[in-house]
């Protein structure tokens, strides 16, 4: 029983670089969601994407895209990778939109430090 | 807009004593309320979550939380801290009846345990 399953767990960049974190989930969920997390800041979302097909802007997408391949994955992608966006991102999902009682189920993270 | 205020950053309490953590939301209409505990390199596990009747909630861990709509919070607590309940602590809101609407986070309270 896996969950929401996010690679890689650590990486480390250099600034200009690009990279593309991975999100699966096989809990068959319809909505997931990319937060990034930052000490005194709590979680901030990036993007979401509430169906297969469908992306939306959050708090703070600047310098980041995102891509809802199928149901299961949903990927962020930085395309120029800043010291600006050293953080912990989290990768998270939610049951289908019955109720938005459903609690949104997170991965453990991906550290990412840019040098 | 819905905000989420955790007004404790860091609390720290004696192993045994009894805690209550405080989170205090802002929005007009019914809200759909949820605590996370976050372990140290950890993801974010759900606590418990409050949408409808009895506005007393119990939570896995021993945890519960009170939602008091006359003063817009839902405070989370516990008997008798352990040891392993030093984590960091998020609050999160999330408008009813809004499908697949994202969560909204507070910045989280820190509780350290000390024997």
């Amino acid at each position: 029983n896996a969950g929401v399953t996010q690679t890689p767990k650590f990486q480390v960049l250099k600034t200009g670089q690009s990279m593309t974190l991975q999100c699966a989930q096989d809990m068959n969920h319809n909505s997931m969601y990319w937060y990034r997390q930052d000490p005194g800041m709590g979680l901030r979302l990036i993007y979401y994407s509430a169906s297969e097909g469908t992306t939306d802007k959050g708090e703070v997408p600047n310098g980041y895209n995102v891509s809802r391949l199928n149901k299961r994955e949903f990927s962020l992608r930085l395309e120029s990778a800043a010291p600006s966006q050293t953080s912990v991102y989290f990768c998270a999902s939610r049951a289908p939109g019955k109720g938005s009682h459903q609690p949104q189920h997170f991965g453990d993270g991906t550290r990412l430090s840019i040098l | 807009a819905q905000s989420v205020t955790q007004p404790d950053i860091h609390i720290t309490v004696s192993e045994g004593a009894s805690l209550e953590l405080r989170c205090n939301y802002s929005y007009g209409a019914t809200p759909y309320l949820f605590w996370y505990v976050q372990s140290p390199g950890q993801g974010l596990q759900l606590l418990l979550k409050y949408f409808s009747g009895d506005t007393l909630v119990q939570g896995i861990k021993g945890f519960e939380a009170e939602f008091k709509r006359s003063q817009s919070s839902f405070n989370l607590r516990k008997p008798s801290v352990h040891w392993s309940d030093a984590a960091e602590y998020f609050c999160a809101v999330v408008r009813g009846g809004s499908g697949n609407t994202p969560l909204v986070f507070g910045k989280g309270t820190r509780l350290s345990v000390i024997a």
